[in-house]
């Protein structure tokens, strides 16, 4: 299905750094979540937003569901070696998912 | 919570047979489960929906005949490959979105399919 906007591609940072990612759509979500996906695994939900302007933690991690709607982030602070991995947007209007190229995180000690 | 499982994780099969895939929704009950395909280093792509009592909706260029989807129970889907090739060769996941929660889908392990 169509992709949405998920940048960066990829990033390399060192051990302790914060990361951050968006996701941008030129079409209305009324629910966006974030998921991580290991190689040969399937994607793991890591946050889900339902409202416009929700700003959700997860331990290290915290995502916003923008006001328009039309975007989200996802940040990570601190980061650790296990944040390794590809990590997905999807937005969703009670239908079929429509997600993000992936963002590939890489952790250096 | 909210788990969702694969079987067989990973499937080797001649040219010409047919393999089965199924998805089981653990601890909650899916109306709608989805079923994607992963080549590597990309996005997840959907094949199809899979609707509980009913038929599956198909993605445009989805063969219906060849990749089978039944969704017998509120907790199973299954996705048959038919007269497997070469080039289905890859790596198929399913997704459930819980009956009674938000709209939300939960991913299985996926299943990784090579056809020899």
């Amino acid at each position: 299905g169509q992709q949405l906007n998920q940048s960066p591609q990829s990033m390399f940072i060192q051990e302790g750094e914060d990361v951050s990612m968006n996701c941008t759509s030129s079409s209305i979500f009324n629910t966006w979540l974030w998921y991580k996906q290991d190689p040969g695994e399937g994607p793991v939900l890591l946050i889900a937003l339902y409202k416009a302007g929700e700003l959700t933690s997860n331990g290290r991690l915290t995502a916003q569901f923008g006001i328009t709607r039309k975007d989200s982030f996802l940040n990570i602070s601190a980061s650790i070696p296990s944040d390794v991995g590809i990590y997905f947007c999807a937005g969703s209007s009670w239908g079929k998912l429509q997600f993000g190229a992936g963002t590939q995180v890489v952790v250096t000690p | 919570g909210a788990v969702v499982s694969q079987h067989p994780s990973r499937v080797i099969c001649k040219s010409g047979t047919s393999v089965k895939i199924e998805c089981r929704s653990l601890d909650f009950q899916a109306t709608t489960m989805f079923w994607y395909r992963q080549f590597p280093k990309q996005s997840l792509m959907l094949m199809a929906t899979s609707n509980e009592g009913s038929k599956a909706t198909y993605e445009q260029g989805v063969e219906k005949d060849k990749f089978l989807i039944n969704h017998a129970s509120l907790t199973l889907s299954t996705l048959t490959v038919t007269s497997a090739h070469p080039e289905d060769s890859s790596f198929y996941i399913c997704s459930a979105r819980d009956s009674s929660g938000p709209d939300t889908q939960y991913f299985g392990p996926g299943t990784r399919l090579t056809v020899l």
